[in-house]
């Protein structure tokens, strides 16, 4: 069946620091792949996503591009910033279906 | 426009026990998908509904269960409560089927004492 492997955690950075969440991904066929942010007490908000292969997703600063050829969808940003403390979660869906599949979820801490 | 909502926030309740979620869709979302977050398992797909009719199912025993109204509106019910259902239980909802990009409520937390 489909899984998502993401790099473990906790991470912690310093503010203004390169980040990089490492995911790939198993699953059959050309699955759209997706970056959830889930902050403290909150439910899960989508950050990006992308549908096929060689599409970059971005969204405030994140990237993240789908690389077929690897299997991965690595999550980077050039600076982060206190406020991107988060968990982070790598997640997939078969075409036209609704149900995701999650990785484990990387915590992530900036500190100042 | 309002996000996801469900009610409610925060739920204890005893072994045995039965407990139901609700959980009201954005306005015009006529898809609801249910999951279970845990720090073992981490999150996992319980079950999706569209006009009132279960399209996919998790791999969950029968004591989960769902369903979904005509107003869209969902509510999931697990029965004889078991201590590892303690979890945050988050929806999501989505325009349409064809639609992957979900939206998710804030959650209920259940602790089963």
């Amino acid at each position: 069946g489909n899984s998502v492997t993401q790099m473990e955690g906790p991470v912690t950075l310093s503010e203004e620091a390169f980040l990089t969440i490492n995911c790939t991904y198993t699953a059959t066929g050309y699955p759209s792949l997706f970056w959830y942010v889930q902050y403290p007490g909150e439910g899960l908000q989508l950050l990006l996503k992308a549908t096929k292969a060689d599409d970059k997703g971005s969204n405030k600063g994140f990237e993240a591009t789908y690389r077929k050829e690897t299997t991965s969808f690595h999550l980077e940003k050039g600076s982060v910033q206190v406020s991107d403390s988060a968990v982070y979660f790598c997640a997939l869906s078969d075409k036209g279906a609704q149900k995701l599949v999650f990785g484990q979820g990387t915590r992530l801490t900036i500190n100042p | 426009k309002a996000g996801v909502t469900q009610t409610p926030r925060y739920l204890i309740k005893t072994r045995g026990q039965q407990v139901t979620l609700s959980c009201s869709p954005i306005s015009g979302h006529r898809s609801v998908s249910w999951y279970q977050q845990t720090p073992g398992q981490g999150l996992q797909f319980l079950f999706e509904y569209f006009s009132e009719t279960q399209r996919n199912k998790g791999n969950f025993p029968g004591r989960f269960s769902g369903r979904q109204f005509s107003n869209s509106r969902s509510e999931m019910n697990v029965s004889t409560l078991e201590l590892g259902d303690s979890a945050l239980y988050l929806c999501a909802s989505s325009l349409e089927v064809t639609n992957n990009e979900q939206f998710f409520g804030p959650g209920t937390r259940l602790t089963v004492l």
